[in-house]
């Protein structure tokens, strides 16, 4: 158990629809990343926030949205889904921001999100 | 746009021999680099990373190996252990963005 957590497990939803991720980073940790894990693809980066703020940026569509609130746990919104939108979501955190603490990342179990 | 590539899919060995992974990558800004293992049904776990100013960084039965000049790193498991038949990823770091590979499913035979 890395501590970190993710709701909901599974989410099976329609084309065009939007749905919101959770994630609650381990105690104490400030930052937190989203990565996306399609089925015949490598993990995607696609956002990290730090303390609130966003920090970095990778490949993240624009029909895609996160924050970070005060409380540090984070949402990512997808809207507009489409049949690729299909994978595995995770949400990672750490408790500090740069890149050279990245091996710090603490992982959770994923959201696993099935687009009908 | 692929910046990190880890070309064999699958790599099976047997156990107590030494499993060899490889990543190569593009970007030279890359500066940080990591591995992570994936057991199904659970999110990655970190394994061990290597900062670009060595070529070499160990860790029990781990070590990372890297050729800047080739844009290389390498993964080396020895002894190999059934425990270790996971898939996995590498990754590389600069400031602002980290790029995984696709991973690379490894099977350690009994």
């Amino acid at each position: 158990d890395s501590g970190v957590t993710q709701t909901p497990k599974h989410l099976i939803t329609a084309t065009g629809q939007r749905v919101t991720l959770r994630c609650s980073p381990r105690s104490g940790d400030l930052s937190v990343y989203w990565y996306q894990q399609s089925l015949d693809q490598g993990l995607q980066f696609l956002i990290q926030y730090y303390n609130g703020e966003e920090r970095a940026k990778g490949n993240i569509l624009e029909r895609f949205s996160a924050q970070q609130f005060p409380d540090l746990h984070s949402e990512l919104n997808l809207s507009s889904l489409e049949l690729g939108d299909s994978a595995l979501y995770f949400c990672a955190s750490s408790p500090r921001g740069q890149a050279r603490y990245y091996n710090e990342q603490f992982f959770g179990p994923g959201t696993r999100l099935t687009v009908l | 746009d692929q910046q990190v590539k880890q070309n064999s899919p699958s790599l099976s060995v047997q156990e107590g021999r030494i499993s060899i992974l490889n990543c190569d990558y593009t970007n030279s800004m890359f500066d940080y680099f990591l591995w992570y293992k994936k057991y199904p049904a659970e999110g990655p776990t970190f394994l061990i990373s290597i900062s670009s100013i060595k070529d070499k960084n160990e860790d029990g039965r781990f070590t990372v190996f890297l050729n800047k000049s080739a844009k290389h790193l390498s993964l080396h498991i020895v002894p190999s252990q059934p425990g270790d038949s996971a898939v996995y990823f590498c990754a590389a770091s600069d400031n602002n963005d980290m790029r995984f590979g696709a991973g690379t499913r490894l099977t350690v035979k009994p």
